[in-house]
């Protein structure tokens, strides 16, 4: 079965600092898509970026990006410039034939 | 504008009733997923459909069960059978299989059993 850990429960960053989110996953597949979702207070869930495990070039979405290396299993999401609105929870999902998600790292934002 | 709709957002039952949860697409998607999330966990998934009059069990399906009549709806009855149902549900749709469609969200149920 798949599996997905995100092995840091809470994170906390300065304002227009950087910071990075881990996220491990374990599966036999080949083919297959890794997502970031993040869910802030309100607790809509919504979609940061997303990886196909084909492509060897990383995903960059405006100040998000993700490092991924498939041989290691490994896929973390880099948040450039920290702004006070991306406080959130984020999730870490693998996605073949369905999404399975991580546990999820609570992000603060200091002022 | 095109979305899903959960409803209602908070509800509240007495132990031993069974629950419907309500969720609606007009995003024409073909695939529907329930999830369910707990305090400090990551969403589990209890049930998903890819095609009209079709749907599998999830990772926690027991105690649930789902119908998929029409494209748009994907209702979730939470059973007396299901030991722990006070939760935050999730309902999602894509336009396809997770492989190559992310996932759109509704707002979910919080739902209190007691």
């Amino acid at each position: 079965a798949q599996t997905v850990t995100q092995s840091q429960p809470e994170m906390s960053v300065q304002e227009a600092e950087t910071v990075t989110l881990s996220c491990t996953y374990d599966t036999s597949e080949s083919d297959y898509y890794l997502f970031w979702y993040k869910q802030p207070p309100s607790r809509q869930m919504i979609l940061v970026i997303r990886q196909e495990a084909y492509k060897q070039q990383n995903a960059t979405e405006n100040r998000f990006s993700v490092n991924f290396q498939k041989a290691a299993k490994s896929f973390s999401l880099k948040i450039s410039d920290s702004q006070l609105g991306d406080a959130a929870m984020y999730f870490c999902a693998w996605g073949a034939q369905k999404l399975v998600f991580g546990q999820g790292t609570r992000l603060t934002i200091n002022p | 504008d095109g979305g899903i709709t959960q409803s209602p957002k908070y509800l509240f039952r007495k132990e031993g009733q069974n629950v419907t949860l309500s969720c609606e697409q007009n995003l024409n998607h073909d695939a529907m997923y329930w999830y369910r999330q707990d305090p400090g966990q990551g969403l589990r998934l209890i049930y998903y459909s890819h095609i009209v009059n079709d749907f599998q069990k999830g990772d926690i399906a027991e105690g649930y069960s789902v119908s998929r009549e029409k494209k748009e709806s994907f209702p979730l009855t939470v059973t007396s059978a299901q030991k722990n149902p006070t939760a935050f549900y999730l309902c999602a749709s894509s336009q396809g299989v997770p492989y190559n469609s992310p996932l759109h969200f509704g707002n979910g149920t919080r739902l209190t059993v007691t």
